[in-house]
C-alpha cells in the first residue's frame, strides 16, 4: 500500500519568509497530489492540488511542485503571513482500495 | 455550499459505554471516511465506505464498527469505550475514485472517555 512522508513535522518561519513542505509516497501510479490545510478547530479543507500531467501549479502565494521520477511533491507559501499557521497534510493518490491515506502532518508556525 | 456535519463537538462518555459518532453529508457522495486525528500520529483512517450498506476497514479497526444505511449518512460506533479511544475523530466524503478527487471534512468530534 501507499507509504507516505510528511517533513518537516514542525516548521517556523518569520512572517514574509516562504515555508515549503515535502511529501515523498511510495506507489508510483500515484496521479493526484492535493494539499490540505486544517485551521484550529476545524476539519482539513483542500487548498491546492495537481495532477501528475503537470509539474506545478499556483494559486496567489501557494504553489505545488511535482517531481514523479523521484516521488516527492512540495507545497510552497510564499509572504507568509498569520493566518499561514496551521497544520498541513498531503494526501497522494489514489490509494489501494480507494482509500484517502494523509500524511502524519506539517504544524506550521508563523513567528511575528 | 458543500456540507458534512457531526452530531457533535464534544463528547464525554464512560468507559464501556456504547458510543454512536453520527456524520450527515448533503453532496450526495458515494463515499464517506472515518478518521481519528492524534498528536503526532496525523489522521488515521479507521473506516470508510464506497456505497451503502458497504464498508471497508482502514488502518485501525479495532474496537469501532460502522453503519452505513442510507447515502448521506455513516455512524462510528465504539462497541465498549475505553479510554484509549479518546481522540479527535474527523468525517469526511468525496466522490467515487476518492484517492484522485477532493475530500470533504466535517468539523470533528472531541470525544473524552472517562
Amino acid at each position: 500500500g501507499e507509504n507516505v512522508e510528511q517533513h518537516p513535522s514542525t516548521l517556523s518561519v518569520q512572517e514574509g519568509d516562504s515555508a515549503v513542505i515535502k511529501c515523498t509516497y511510495s506507489d508510483s501510479a500515484s496521479n493526484y497530489f492535493p494539499w490540505y490545510k486544517q485551521e484550529l478547530g476545524k476539519g482539513p479543507q483542500l487548498i491546492i492540488d495537481i495532477r501528475s500531467n503537470v509539474g506545478e501549479k499556483k494559486d496567489q502565494r501557494i504553489a505545488v511542485t511535482l517531481n514523479k521520477t523521484a516521488k516527492h511533491f512540495s507545497l510552497h507559501i510564499t509572504e507568509t503571513q498569520p493566518e499561514d499557521s496551521a497544520v498541513y497534510f498531503c494526501a497522494p493518490g489514489p490509494g489501494r482500495d480507494d482509500k484517502i491515506i494523509f500524511g502524519k502532518g506539517t504544524r506550521l508556525h508563523i513567528l511575528p | 455550499d458543500v456540507k458534512v456535519t457531526q452530531s457533535s463537538r464534544y463528547l464525554v462518555k464512560r468507559t464501556g459505554e456504547k458510543v454512536f459518532l453520527e456524520c450527515v453529508q448533503d453532496m450526495d457522495h458515494e463515499n464517506m471516511f472515518w478518521y481519528r486525528q492524534d498528536p503526532g500520529l496525523g489522521l488515521r483512517l479507521i473506516y470508510f465506505s464506497y456505497d451503502v450498506k458497504m464498508k471497508e476497514k482502514g488502518d485501525i479497526p479495532e474496537g469501532y464498527s460502522v453503519s452505513r444505511e442510507k447515502k448521506e449518512r455513516f455512524s462510528l460506533i465504539l462497541e465498549s469505550a475505553s479510554t484509549n479511544q479518546t481522540s479527535m475523530y474527523l468525517c469526511a466524503s468525496s466522490l467515487p475514485r476518492a484517492g484522485n478527487t477532493e475530500a470533504f471534512f466535517g468539523q470533528g468530534t472531541r470525544l473524552t472517555v472517562v
